[in-house]
């Protein structure tokens, strides 16, 4: 079945403490991002990989890294988290081109204190 | 990407057809739009996405004026289980798509019994 797995779906974890959100896909997809959504916020875009190894920052990217050695997984890391980094974060890929849709991951719900 | 503008909000009652509009008076020629929604914390699902022709298929409908700078999504017979976010977005289909994503808050629809 063809999707975007992210894990963990949940995860609490205390300031500072390093963590890595996992996305992979499995439909050979160029282009790779992730957003966070906050209440009232929509969905905004950290950052965004068009192929292996290119990267771009997206709209909020304080805060994370990103890294892509290979095409199917894209992590999401953060080195410090903060408090005001608790929020929903959606994985989402597609092919390059614009004329395909975008496939998200069911989401994973941070909570950092 | 173009940017786009949705209402916040939007009622409809069971059964009767749904109507959203999205403005995207920036869009260029060879930009296709998207219409994406979103139900609960639940990842955006896509919908529908067209370029210059109507479209239809098993969810909605997708009617882009003349002119391409504005679109509407029809949901034919809401159901209570449409009640949802829905985004519109126009990803640039160019050599560089799907780069730098806006997606917005999008309209809240609320389908009442």
């Amino acid at each position: 079945e063809a999707q975007v797995t992210q894990n963990p779906r949940y995860l609490i974890t205390v300031t500072g403490k390093k963590l890595t959100v996992t996305c992979s896909q499995n439909m050979n997809h160029e282009y790779m991002s992730w957003y966070r959504q906050d209440p009232g916020l929509g969905l905004r875009q950290i950052y965004y990989s068009m192929n292996v190894e290119v990267t771009d920052k997206g709209d909020v990217p304080e805060g994370y890294k990103v890294s892509r050695k290979e095409k199917r997984n894209f992590p999401l890391i953060l080195e410090s988290p903060s408090p005001n980094q608790t929020s929903l974060y959606f994985c989402a890929s597609t092919l390059t081109g614009g004329r395909s849709p975008l496939h998200f991951g069911n989401g994973t719900r941070l909570t950092v204190t | 990407d173009a940017k786009t503008t949705q209402p916040p909000s939007m009622d409809c009652a069971e059964g009767r057809a749904a109507n959203l509009p999205c403005n995207h008076s920036t869009i260029s020629g060879n930009e296709y739009v998207y219409w994406y929604r979103q139900i609960h914390s639940q990842g955006p699902q896509y919908i529908i996405h067209g370029l210059k022709n109507n479209e239809t298929n098993e969810m909605a409908s997708l009617i882009i004026t003349e002119d391409r700078k504005s679109s509407t999504l029809i949901l034919p017979h809401a159901t209570l289980r449409d009640t949802a976010v829905y985004y519109c977005i126009v990803p640039n289909a160019g050599g560089t798509s799907y780069g730098k994503l806006t997606f917005g808050q999008g309209t809240i629809l609320t389908v009442h019994p």
